[in-house]
């Protein structure tokens, strides 16, 4: 098992464009994590699933945003109509059910909107 | 709403010597976790030390300790024998004991190694 992987490291897409990111987590971890870092901040919460079940969305997560975990393995967010303030570092991570020890995070995919 | 402060932007250390990077939050749980993330320049979050808040000594990983006080609400992290691969952004995070389990993180500390 090689971590937390994500695709593509780097997206550079033009305003009103759709991008889609990927992220496969560690295979016996049930939650996966989606969280949205923009320069010189921390990491915000998108949103987190445990399985296929999506049970919270941040308020940040707007209509234009929308993530799926089909059969509770890898999982998608999609940005619609994208904005120039959708560019930041997404950043996924997954955990055992109780994560009591933290998450393992991927390395993140850098949106670009130009 | 839980909230996480680090009030050092940045900070630098000779190699080899100490160096304390301050972290406080605001809750009203009483039971929850706190951790210390890594994030080197290659950007993949590596958890550094986690405490529990129920348990009163300080955790200790190698050259990575903290200081916990619960009653200021304080959690700093204490990098003994700092070494070149020290040189990241660090990130203080908070963790309810119930409910989603997220992260919330503060802003972040550049440490700087000189050699």
């Amino acid at each position: 098992d090689t971590g937390v992987s994500q695709n593509p490291r780097h997206k550079i897409t033009k305003r009103g464009q759709n991008v889609t990111f990927r992220c496969d987590p560690i295979s016996e971890h049930n939650r996966l994590y989606w969280y949205r870092q923009t320069l010189g901040q921390g990491p915000e919460f998108l949103t987190y699933f445990q399985n296929e079940a999506q049970l919270e969305k941040s308020r940040l997560l707007s209509d234009r945003f929308s993530a799926e975990r089909p059969k509770g393995s890898f999982s998608t967010l999609e940005i619609q109509r994208t904005e120039q303030g959708d560019s930041a570092m997404y950043l996924c991570a997954s955990s055992l059910l109780r994560a009591d020890y933290g998450y393992t995070f991927g390395s993140g995919t850098r949106l670009t909107v130009v | 709403a839980q909230t996480v402060t680090q009030s050092q932007p940045e900070m630098s250390v000779q190699e080899a010597e100490t160096v304390t990077l301050s972290c406080t939050y605001d809750t009203s749980e009483s039971d929850y976790y706190l951790f210390w993330y890594k994030q080197p320049p290659s950007r993949q979050m590596i958890l550094v030390i986690r405490q529990e808040a129920y348990k009163q000594q300080n955790a200790t990983e190698n050259r990575f300790s903290v200081n916990f006080q619960k009653a200021a609400k304080s959690f700093s992290l204490k990098i003994s024998d700092s070494q070149l691969g020290d040189a990241a952004m660090y990130f203080c995070a908070y963790r309810s004991e119930f409910g989603n389990e997220k992260l919330t993180f503060g802003t972040g500390t550049r440490l700087t190694i000189i050699p």
